[in-house]
């Protein structure tokens, strides 16, 4: 079935750092997909459409500046956290689906820990 | 905006027993999708059932099946013949239907634990 990769699984960094995570489709071209930020024991909150070939669509109360979205291709789509801080210390993950029915299929995650 | 609702924080449930989480959801769309999600300690997202708002029928996946009553805006979920490896935390989705990908709004989740 499709599947989703997403690297690096963990991050450990200075604060001040930026830091990129990279989301891929293995064998789907993906021209949407969605990054979620979830704290610890809460549900995923959606961070960000991104859509390939044009600019991300980010959530009300989401910095475009702090969370850099790149969708260049069909099956890679990136997050750069810049200038992290330890306020930004949680778990990401992306998701990538064919339209409609097709569930999500999400990868498995960023842990990001910023001293 | 719609909005996913999960009621019960938590939950238990004896090894081999039924549970059921609830979901309710509040959208003024007539048409849409809804899903159930398991997260283990992996943190990884793993679908368990879905269902489309336009089929009555209740779909149903192995031991886990859902009640969806759609006037209600329900969209419960009962693992029957609980196993160890049931516990995790569960999420209940929503999914608009659209020209584009639509994200999934999230409910806050229950968390089962399944007693040996």
């Amino acid at each position: 079935g499709a599947v989703v990769s997403q690297h690096p699984s963990r991050v450990i960094c200075k604060s001040g750092t930026s830091v990129k995570i990279e989301c891929r489709s293995l064998d789907f071209q993906a021209t949407t997909m969605f990054w979620y930020r979830q704290f610890p024991k809460k549900s995923l909150m959606l961070m960000a459409t991104s859509n390939e070939g044009s600019k991300a669509t980010y959530e009300q109360g989401v910095e475009k500046d702090k969370f850099l979205i790149n969708h260049a291709s069909l099956t890679l789509s990136t997050l750069t956290v810049t200038s992290a801080h330890p306020e930004d210390s949680s778990f990401y993950i992306c998701s990538a689906s064919l339209a409609g029915f097709q569930p999500q299929h999400f990868g498995d995650g960023t842990r990001l820990s910023i001293l | 905006a719609q909005t996913v609702t999960q009621s019960q924080p938590e939950m238990s449930v004896q090894e081999a027993e039924t549970v059921t989480l609830s979901c309710t959801y509040d959208t003024s769309e007539s048409d849409y999708y809804l899903f159930w999600y398991k997260q283990p300690p992996s943190r990884q997202m793993i679908l368990v059932i879905r269902q489309e708002a336009y089929k009555q029928q209740n779909a149903t996946e192995n031991r886990f099946s859902v009640n969806f009553q759609k006037a209600a805006k329900s969209f419960s979920l009962k693992i029957s013949d609980s196993q160890l490896g049931d516990a995790a935390m569960y999420f209940c989705a929503y999914r608009r239907i659209a020209g584009r990908n639509t994200p999934l709004v999230f409910g806050k989740g229950t968390r089962l634990s399944v007693i040996a």
